[in-house]
């Protein structure tokens, strides 16, 4: 079975603090995305991932950077967390590859971060 | 990616069928359609993909138009563990210059009541 794995369900941060959101996929998937998820706002990507090393800005990635040092392993970080940045954070991975392009992405169960 | 347009909310009896409607009518030739349910606080959880054949699995079927402007996710009995936020969503197969993301709208809220 898939398993896309955030490594908080839930975290509690403080303002300038910065923020490490580790996922870690077993599927040897070469995409990987970090999604948040704001009420009324939807799905919106932050960054995407398709390569070891590989990053694109998605819709909204002020504030944020990424880490792909392993392909299993895709961190989002804040730099210095602020309050609007107070969400819940989705990984999911896929991959482009053959007969898998058509799947679909699988996400993690999320991380509600909230930043005082 | 094709829009897509779904009703807010729905509701359905336990153990009844529940049929989830969704409008994609600027689709085009090589985009899938892909049904994604998220219970609340929890991530996103894949049910079922086409691409023009309905198609079924173990959670639910997938019934296509045969001009592909619309599509209907069916629950065969409900449980009021269903109760969740559904979205649809159209798009590419990954690969090329597509990674494979998601734009997810504000999806349907179907309870199921006892």
């Amino acid at each position: 079975d898939v398993k896309v794995t955030q490594s908080s369900r839930y975290l509690v941060k403080r303002t300038g603090e910065k923020v490490f959101l580790e996922c870690v996929q077993d599927m040897d998937h070469e995409n990987m995305f970090w999604y948040r998820q704001d009420p009324g706002l939807g799905l919106r990507l932050i960054y995407f991932s398709y390569d070891v090393k590989m990053k694109e800005k998605g819709d909204i990635p002020e504030g944020y950077s990424v880490s792909r040092e392993k392909k299993e392993r895709f961190s989002l970080i804040l730099e210095s967390a602020s309050t609007n940045q107070t969400s819940m954070y989705l990984c999911a991975s896929i991959s482009p590859r053959g007969r898998e392009r058509n799947q679909p992405q699988h996400f993690g169960d999320g991380t509600r971060l909230s930043i005082l | 990616d094709a829009k897509t347009t779904q009703p807010p909310s729905m509701d359905c009896a336990e153990g009844r069928a529940a049929n989830l409607p969704c409008n994609h009518s600027t689709i085009s030739g090589n985009e899938y359609v892909y049904w994604y349910r998220q219970i609340h606080s929890q991530g996103p959880q894949y049910i079922i993909h086409g691409l023009k054949n309905n198609e079924t699995n173990e959670m639910a079927s997938l019934i296509i138009t045969e001009d592909r402007k619309s599509s209907t996710l069916i629950l065969p009995h409900a449980t009021l563990r269903d109760t969740a936020v559904y979205y649809c969503i159209v798009r590419v197969a990954a690969g090329g210059t597509s990674y494979g993301k998601l734009t997810f709208g504000q999806g349907t809220i179907l309870t199921v009541h006892p």
